[in-house]
């Protein structure tokens, strides 16, 4: 089945620093591809949407200059959370879409914490 | 916009029985994509089955099916010969079928206790 993987699974960070999230498709393109986050015994929240070349979607509520997404490849979105505060420690999803069924498969997920 | 209701916050079945999750919706589209997602306590989601709406004949994936009914806009997943490796947050999902309609619309989830 399609593999999507995601680094790191687990990162602890000092208050003001920024953290990078990758998420890639292992074995097929994904054109699109969705950053979620995810609070403890909720469902996923999505965050943003971004396809390959191109801006992403944020959704309403999602400050766009504090999590910095970029589509650069068809197997390659990264999630950066800016100037990281306490209140971003969360469980961070990615999903990628495969393009022939359409199926969105998603990757293991990060766990971030902000000291 | 589309809803997914999940009417059941957990549910529990004993080790080789059957279980029937509930999942309804909300559309006025007539063509569209459902899912059912599996989170263990990995919390990795897993995609357990998928219907499309325009075909009448429900999925089925090994010991997991569905009952599909269009006009009541209910998406039940049923699971049988429940196994302990079954215990997870389930997840129902919509996803519209349109061309720039792309994300997933998800339900509050279900968790699924199995009982040895």
């Amino acid at each position: 089945g399609a593999v999507v993987s995601q680094h790191p699974s687990w990162v602890i960070c000092k208050s003001g620093t920024s953290v990078k999230i990758e998420c890639r498709s292992l074995d097929f393109q994904a054109t699109t591809m969705f950053w979620y986050r995810q609070f403890p015994k909720q469902s996923l929240m999505l965050m943003a949407t971004s396809n390959e070349g191109s801006k992403a979607t944020y959704e309403q509520g999602v400050e766009k200059d504090k999590f910095l997404i970029n589509h650069a490849s068809l197997t390659l979105s990264t999630l950066t959370v800016t100037s990281a505060h306490p209140e971003d420690s969360s469980f961070y999803i990615c999903s990628a879409r495969e393009t022939v069924q359409e199926t969105q498969y998603f990757g293991p997920g990060t766990r971030l914490l902000v000291l | 916009a589309q809803t997914v209701t999940q009417s059941q916050p957990e549910m529990s079945v004993q080790e080789a029985e059957t279980v029937t999750l509930s999942c309804t919706y909300d559309t006025s589209e007539s063509d569209y994509y459902l899912f059912w997602y599996k989170q263990p306590p990995s919390r990795q989601m897993i995609l357990v089955i998928r219907q499309e709406a325009y075909k009448q004949q429900n999925a089925t994936e090994n010991r997991f099916s569905v009952n599909f009914q269009k006009a009541a806009k209910s998406f039940s997943l049923k699971i049988s010969d429940s196994q302990l490796g079954d215990a997870a947050m389930y997840f129902c999902a919509y996803r519209s079928i349109f061309q720039g309609a792309q994300k997933l619309v998800f339900g509050q989830g279900t968790r699924l206790t199995i009982n040895p």
